[in-house]
């Protein structure tokens, strides 16, 4: 089974300030297509979770553009250039390529 | 606009059988993936699994066992039946779209949840 791990598990970030989440996985996420199979979700409080990004590093419709993925192998990160309030929630990592996996989830806090 | 909604009983007794089931409307069942996912107290999100009109079927490998995905076309539904539950199944259910992304080159593509059921909270407790 393919094991992925997040860090930080928690991150205050202050209001304009850029974030970064890292997501390892146990083997390659690199299809033999050639295609990342990673995606990141975000939970904000109170809500169901929403795709963020695809295939590694693909935004999803209506994403902002200071979100973006990036990584490759195993491993991978998701960046926010300027953190907004609206961004708090729990980040997650999913592995796709074999069943799928989140990892533990990074809490995103302002500070 | 694609819309989900969960439904099922909120309490379930210990070793009895879970069943929730995925309304959809504005989509066809027969069109796309359908999955569930599930946030136990003070935890992550979980993977149970996916189904395809196709009968392509993918479930968590530690919940196979136990777990039943199945579509019903007639009432554009899906659903999810669990059984042998336990305290640890406590947890809010997610019903989920897949969207289909294409992967030039190939003739499969590449899913990903994009349309989110808001959740449905299952406590097992006698």
């Amino acid at each position: 089974d393919i094991v992925v791990t997040q860090s930080p598990l928690s991150l205050p970030v202050s209001p304009g300030e850029p974030a970064s989440i890292s997501c390892r996985s146990s083997q390659s996420l690199i299809h033999r297509n050639g295609y990342t199979y990673l995606d990141w979700y975000l939970q904000k409080p109170g809500q169901s979770p929403q795709l963020l990004i695809y295939m590694g590093f693909n935004r999803a419709s209506g994403v902002p553009d200071r979100f973006s993925g990036s990584g490759s192998g195993t491993d991978f990160s998701l960046k926010i250039s300027r953190v907004e309030a609206e961004d708090v929630g729990v980040y997650y990592c999913m592995q796709t390529l074999q069943t799928r996996t989140f990892g533990q989830g990074t809490k995103v806090e302002i500070k | 606009q694609v819309q989900l909604q969960e439904s099922g009983p909120g309490l379930v007794k210990p070793s009895e059988t879970l069943s929730l089931t995925c309304t959809v409307s504005g989509a066809y069942i027969s069109e796309y993936y359908w999955g569930w996912v599930r946030r136990p107290p003070g935890k992550g999100l979980e993977w149970i699994g996916y189904i395809h009109y196709n009968g392509l079927i993918n479930h968590n490998p530690s919940l196979t066992t136990r777990l039943t995905i199945s579509l019903d076309t007639s009432k554009n539904q899906f659903s999810l039946k669990l059984t042998s539950v336990t305290a640890a199944d406590t947890a809010i259910y997610y019903c989920a779209k897949f969207r289909a992304y294409s992967l030039p080159g190939y003739n499969y593509n590449y899913h990903s949840m994009d349309v989110w059921g808001q959740g449905t909270t299952v406590t097992v407790s006698s």
